[in-house]
């Protein structure tokens, strides 16, 4: 059973440039999450994909944007990329209805490591 | 002020010693919370979830105070494998939405 896989594990980029970081759910989960993880920051929420549909939105700007396929895998990408954009990019799958409520089903993959230059 | 806030630590203990950690927040619309334990350049891994009559696991204990907006971790007996930043998360729907993290406490436990 795979857990949540995420491509590439690090990627480098210069300023302004466009970025696209992708991730697979764990079997069986059909919402995405992607977060930010700034240095020495917890991860920071910035969006949610559920039905090929953002549900939910963070605070972060237009410039970072979405898609999740039929599938239920989801592509995060950022335009104009910014100095302050380098940080780890973490996605996270989860199951809309768990019967389980009391319990975080969210899982992470190992994520995406982005340098902006 | 962020939502989540947690000790700022680092912690450095000695093998054996009890340690703990606190969070709050500022949500009062929070319904789930938990812990999540996060090693070096890996990603986060729910290590156990909270509830309002505390629960253990194992050497973790933890508790909720609903009315202070209080989470707390106690981790009894560290082993050097306990060596991670302790990130305390909340969330206000059980079933969907986000998760709002603090920004963890770093715990080294040394020989």
């Amino acid at each position: 059973d795979a857990g949540v896989t995420q491509s590439p594990t690090h990627l480098i980029k210069t300023r302004g440039q466009q970025v696209t970081l992708r991730c697979s759910p764990k079997s069986g989960h059909d919402t995405v999450s992607w977060y930010q993880q700034a240095l020495g920051q917890g991860p920071q929420f910035i969006f949610q994909y559920y039905e090929e549909e953002e549900r939910q939105r963070g605070n972060f700007p237009d410039r970072f944007s979405g898609h999740q396929f039929p599938n239920y895998s989801s592509e995060l990408n950022v335009n104009a990329l910014l100095l302050g954009d380098s940080a780890l990019y973490l996605c996270a799958s989860s199951l809309r209805i768990d019967r389980a409520a009391s319990k975080d089903t969210q899982y992470f993959g190992p994520g995406t490591r982005l340098t902006v230059l | 002020r962020k939502e989540v806030e947690q000790d700022p630590g680092p912690f450095n203990v000695p093998e054996g010693a009890t340690v703990a950690f606190n969070c709050t927040y500022s949500n009062s619309a929070s319904q789930s919370f938990f812990w999540y334990r996060q090693d070096c350049r890996k990603e986060p891994k729910l290590l156990m979830s909270v509830y309002s009559s505390g629960n253990e696991d194992g050497r973790f204990t933890a508790q909720l105070n609903r009315a202070s907006q209080y989470i707390s971790l106690l981790i009894r007996d560290s082993k050097l494998s306990d060596s991670a930043t302790y990130l305390c998360v909340v969330k206000e729907n059980t079933n969907a939405g986000k998760s709002t993290f603090g920004d963890g406490t770093t715990l080294t436990v040394k020989p």
